[in-house]
């Protein structure tokens, strides 16, 4: 049971680059979630999807965008990558039920230069 | 004010030791709490959850709620080496979003 993968594991760009992180679930969770996180700033999230179709808006949503592929697969953009943007980026996943915690994949460790 | 604050640490204890990790959130009408350890280099992972006032015990850790003073605890007792890491405070905020702490690095020095 895979639970929630996240490809890349590490990658470097250069500013202005774009590139694709991907997400997948294997748990049939409606709800999927994008974070980053910074040193000393906790998990912020940037956008969230609660069901295959709608995505909306965290905290820190400029600069990138996601698709909602399917029910299993979340994607996040980032357009023309800034250095502001080196952070790991997590996805996540949840059952769609207030009791329910999220599940975390590995994450992506994101360095622009 | 955020929405979910955590003491910053970070967090020294001796082997065999009782740590205490505290964590308050804004909105009273919160129902469902977890606490995640995240080690370094690594995402995090659920350790504890809980919903109702009062405590909850699961091996070494207890957690502690209470609603009224809109907070929330992790007792880790007989601290071990292994349990050198990042704790996260993570709150419901709504249908879809559960809003984390900043974390508590605890230290456990053998």
């Amino acid at each position: 049971n895979a639970g929630v993968t996240q490809t890349p594991k590490f990658q470097v760009l250069k500013t202005g680059q774009s590139m694709t992180l991907q997400c997948a679930q294997d748990m049939n969770h409606n709800s999927m979630y994008w974070y980053r996180q910074d040193p000393g700033m906790g998990l912020r999230l940037i956008y969230y999807s609660a069901s295959e179709g709608t995505t909306d808006k965290g905290e820190v949503p400029n600069g990138y965008n996601v698709s909602r592929l399917n029910k299993r697969e979340f994607s996040l953009r980032l357009e023309s990558a800034a250095p502001s943007q080196t952070s790991v980026y997590f996805c996540a996943s949840r059952e769609d039920s207030p009791d329910q915690p999220q599940h975390f994949g590995d994450g992506t460790r994101l360095s622009i230069l | 004010q955020k929405e979910v604050e955590q003491n910053s640490g970070p967090l020294s204890v001796p082997e065999g030791a009782i740590a205490s990790l505290n964590c308050t959130y804004s909105d009273r009408g919160s129902q469902s709490f977890f606490w995640y350890r995240q080690y370094s280099g690594k995402s995090p992972e659920l350790i504890m959850s809980i919903y109702s006032n009062g405590d909850k015990e699961d091996g070494r850790f207890t957690a502690q709620l209470n609603k009224a003073s809109q907070y929330v605890s992790l007792l880790i007792r007989d601290s071990q080496p292994s349990d050198s890491a990042t704790y996260l405070c993570a709150v419901f905020i709504n249908d879809y979003k559960l809003s984390f702490g900043a974390g508590t690095t605890v230290t456990v020095r053998a």
